[in-house]
């Protein structure tokens, strides 16, 4: 079974300008997850897609949105970019349907972004 | 708040010199504690998932355990290809189960 995957794998941007991600889950999976990575805070949850809904949101602000298709692929969007917006931006899977537990996430190998 | 503390920060092994890294967590009902790895510019591989107190699983030289309060990993005659940084998550409360807490995880480096 193919993992997941992310394109594209490297963006350099200039402040102000806006950036578009995106994530293709593992085939069968509804729940997608987007997550940033830096030195400073490590991996921080932005949020969660599940049958094209946003089920939970991180602690991130509304420059950071995201949506999610019929066939479960996920963008994620950045708009009026940052310095502080440079990271690693990792996308995970999963069934989505565990009842009253977390299930096992599965990370894509992310997209690199770089502001300057 | 749930959170997630990961020691030693960093750990060098010799090839062969068994230890084991420590996740330890305070969260009201644990939902689930995932171990990772993670290699230089690519994104975390998954290792375990852990649901219980008292639940073990295994996978080469690797064995992670839990208890209600802490995590371990345990890395039996490490090999210079477990170098890694190793990543503990645990699930978000009620309805975020599936928004992980990491810690900010251990950098293993095993030397030949």
């Amino acid at each position: 079974k193919a993992g997941v995957t992310q394109t594209p794998r490297y963006l350099i941007k200039t402040r102000g300008q806006q950036v578009t991600l995106s994530c293709s889950p593992i085939s069968g999976h509804r729940s997608v997850s987007w997550y940033q990575q830096t030195p400073g805070q490590g991996l921080q949850f932005l949020f969660e897609y599940f049958s094209e809904t946003q089920r939970n949101k991180g602690n991130f602000p509304g420059r950071f949105s995201g949506r999610q298709f019929s066939n479960s692929r996920s963008e994620m969007n950045v708009s009026t970019l940052e310095l502080g917006d440079s990271a690693l931006y990792l996308c995970a899977s999963s069934y989505g349907s565990r009842i009253g537990g977390s299930e096992t996430q599965y990370f894509g190998p992310g997209t690199r972004l770089l502001v300057l | 708040e749930d959170q997630v503390t990961q020691s030693p920060e960093a750990l060098r092994l010799q090839e062969g010199e068994s230890s084991s890294l420590n996740c330890s967590y305070t969260v009201s009902g644990l939902r689930g504690l995932f171990w990772y790895r993670q290699d230089p510019g690519k994104g975390p591989e998954f290792l375990f998932t852990l649901y219980s107190a008292g639940e073990e699983k295994e996978k080469e030289r690797l064995k992670a355990t839990l208890t209600k309060k802490e995590s371990f990993l345990h890395i039996t005659a490490p090999k210079p290809e477990d170098s890694a940084t190793y990543l503990c998550a645990v699930g978000g409360y009620g309805g975020a189960t599936n928004k992980l807490i990491f810690g900010t995880g251990t950098l293993l480096a095993v030397q030949p």
